[in-house]
């Protein structure tokens, strides 16, 4: 149980492109999602997390309007990178709880998304 | 915010050894340290956590210990074998809104 898929796992699109990075809690109602960032050999950063039903809440230095993040249901939350640059080449993970699942606090994350923008 | 602090950033040991690695956090309302290893393109799988009213937990060759006063946590690997090999990342959690904040992960490498 408690599994968190990702799609696509890797795109390359074209330098002022928009991409959409799909997570979906399988087995399981996510009511908050999380997304976060990692460039190669880094930690991963957390960018947003997406509440159900409401604005998705950025860190600090991220911009909400570059990418917009939709959880318009308990079992999916979408990542759209807009005007897309070669600085936003990165792997974009999410994670979900569950909160009717055995660990209150675990996060399951999904397998990640390799972007690279040309 | 919360900071988590890792180190080391990179641990190189003999096959059978132990490994140790350590993380320091700052927000004192943080109640929640799991534990992850980093494969190389995939993603982080939890190994282990632990929460704040626990000071040790094991798990067959890993275990975790929190000292909530000094705010440190650290993780132990026995028996280390090349397959442990990864990147490990520490990270902290509280509040209502269930953050994790993560360390800057430790490459560890064992060598047979």
């Amino acid at each position: 149980g408690a599994v968190v898929s990702q799609h696509p796992s890797w795109v390359i699109c074209k330098s002022g492109t928009s991409v959409k990075i799909e997570c979906r809690s399988l087995d399981f109602q996510a009511t908050t999602m999380f997304w976060y960032r990692q460039f190669p050999k880094q930690s991963l950063m957390l960018m947003a997390t997406s509440n159900e039903g409401s604005k998705a809440t950025y860190e600090q230095g991220v911009e909400k309007d570059k990418f917009l993040i939709n959880h318009a249901s308990l079992t999916l939350s979408t990542l759209t990178v807009t005007s897309a640059h070669p600085e936003d080449s990165s792997f974009y993970i999410c994670s979900a709880r569950d909160p009717g699942g055995g660990s209150f606090y675990e996060q399951y994350f999904g397998p990640g998304t390799r972007l690279t923008v040309t | 915010g919360e900071n988590v602090e890792q180190h080391p950033s990179t641990l190189s040991v003999q096959e059978g050894d132990s490994a140790v690695i350590k993380c320091t956090y700052s927000d004192s309302a943080s109640n929640y340290f799991p534990w992850y290893k980093q494969e190389l393109g995939k993603r982080p799988q939890l190994i282990i956590d632990i929460r704040s009213n626990v000071g040790e937990k094991k798990d067959q060759r890993i275990a975790v210990t929190l000292n909530k006063t000094a705010k440190h946590f650290s993780l132990h690997i026995t028996e280390t074998q090349p397959e442990d090999s990864a990147v490990y990342f520490c990270a902290g959690s509280g509040g209502s809104n269930y953050k994790l904040t993560f360390g800057k992960g430790t490459l560890l490498t064992v060598n047979p």
